[in-house]
């Protein structure tokens, strides 16, 4: 079955620290992989997709298909990072080719 | 930038009467609406996926009898919950995937419902 994780419910990081938040996948077709954000009382948006390989917001994830992984990360955290990020899997065939989303990753950055 | 509005932002109702959330597509024509339900702190959970002019698609366990989607133009799709029950309360967001061949999906603000 199609399942998308982030192992991490809370990841709590000082300012100027790496950060990496971790998401796997589980499917057997072809994946296209996305990163979500979420900020406080905002709505959800996009922020990575893998296909495009962009760095965003000095945000970047690759894709790596052999540990089934798209883990995001960032080498200097930055305050206003803070937010709720969810990664999801987009299925390659079917249903309007719907989105599977992990549970969510929130980050926090301390000044 | 595409933008999907969502009305009301917020609606307390009695047990038992309906409520109707409307979804629109401000600047761009949305051939695919989907509509999530999202608990506190929790992930979001896809409900139904709907085409315009055609019927919604339902995830497993979603009642379709309790949550009416209408799509009846490319830029407005509504979700009707009927007897809404406390359970039922929720942030309910809608989002809308376009004509344009881009694939990303762009998300309403969510409507809050609370059932007393």
């Amino acid at each position: 079955a199609q399942r998308v994780t982030q192992p991490e419910k809370l990841l709590s990081v000082f300012k100027g620290a790496p950060v990496e938040l971790k998401c796997n996948y589980s499917y057997s077709g072809s994946p296209e992989l996305f990163w979500y954000v979420q900020y406080s009382r905002q709505r959800l948006q996009l922020l990575l997709r893998h296909i495009s390989r962009e760095s965003i917001k000095g945000f970047t994830a690759d894709l790596n298909k052999g540990e089934t992984s798209f883990h995001l990360k960032k080498p200097f955290a930055q305050e206003e990072d803070s937010a709720m990020y969810y990664c999801a899997l987009r299925l390659s065939a079917g249903n309007n080719r719907k989105l599977i989303w992990g549970l969510g990753t929130s980050l926090a950055v301390n000044p | 930038g595409a933008v999907v509005s969502q009305h009301p932002s917020w609606v307390i109702c009695k047990s038992g009467t309906s409520v109707k959330i409307e979804c629109r597509s401000l600047d761009f024509q949305a051939t695919t609406m989907f509509w999530y339900r999202q608990f506190p702190k929790q992930s979001l959970m896809l409900m139904a996926t709907s085409n315009e002019g055609s019927k919604a698609t339902y995830e497993q366990g979603v009642e379709k009898d309790k949550f009416l989607i209408n799509h009846a133009s490319l830029t407005l799709s509504t979700l009707t919950v009927t007897s809404a029950h406390p359970e039922d309360s929720s942030f309910y967001i809608c989002s809308a995937k376009g004509t344009s061949g881009r694939y990303e999906q762009y998300f309403g603000p969510g409507t809050r419902l609370t059932v007393t």
